[in-house]
């Protein structure tokens, strides 16, 4: 199993492009999560998936957009890049169940600047 | 709002010391508790989870936090550090019944060889 995979590892963007960050597991998850990490805050939510069909905002979605394609894949979108979102993007997934404890697996992350 | 508190940001020892960093959750019912730890380069992975039953759970590589209900606190411990365990390390939680997992700020340990 490959767990959780992101692609790309790296990228730099110029203020008011567009990109994808793509994010698939193999673990037959329900519920999927992009965070993005900045030095002293910690891990913040921008969007989850509870469940194959729906999305939801977490803490931080403004300038994003996902996609939950299928079970296996959840999609980020910045639509037009800003420097205030140059950080480092994890995708994590989790069977989000009781018995499971919700623990989350993460990602490799992306780091992208945007100049 | 729910939130997590870590109390220190950065933690500077030498091997062998004593570890003990502190997390304080939010009131909100009844909960999951983590510590997750990112190594240099690397992506989060779990060190250790409350779930139910003993308060004092075992992680890997000899860590060990304690729930404490009465002070929402779940504190991380190692007797004796080494210099492996220089990383990033998160507290975290999740409401039961909610699918969204807050985490602290972080801490970053560094140990001195």
């Amino acid at each position: 199993n490959a767990g959780v995979t992101q692609t790309p590892k790296f990228q730099v963007l110029k203020t008011g492009q567009s990109m994808t960050l793509q994010c698939a597991q193999d673990m037959n998850h329900n519920s999927m999560y992009w965070y993005r990490q900045d030095p002293g805050m910690g891990l913040r939510l921008i969007y989850y998936s509870a469940s194959e069909g729906t999305t939801d905002k977490g803490e931080v979605p403004n300038g994003y957009n996902v996609s939950r394609l299928n079970k296996r894949e959840f999609s980020l979108r910045l639509e037009s890049a800003a420097p205030s979102q140059t950080s480092v993007y994890f995708c994590a997934s989790s069977e989000a169940r009781r018995t499971s404890s919700y623990e989350q697996y993460f990602g490799p992350g992306t780091r992208l600047t945007v100049t | 709002a729910q939130s997590v508190s870590q109390h220190n940001h950065h933690v500077i020892l030498s091997e062998a010391a004593s570890l003990e960093l502190g997390c304080n959750y939010s009131y909100g019912g009844t909960v999951n508790l983590f510590w997750y730890v990112q190594y240099p380069g690397q992506h989060l992975q779990l060190l250790l989870k409350y779930f139910s039953g003993d308060p004092l759970v075992k992680g890997i590589k000899g860590f060990e936090a304690e729930f404490i209900k009465s002070k929402f606190s779940f504190n991380l411990r190692k007797p004796s550090v080494q210099w492996s365990d220089t990383a990033e390390y998160f507290c975290a939680v999740i409401y039961t019944g909610g699918f969204k997992t807050i985490f602290g700020a972080g801490t970053r340990l560094f140990v001195k060889a």
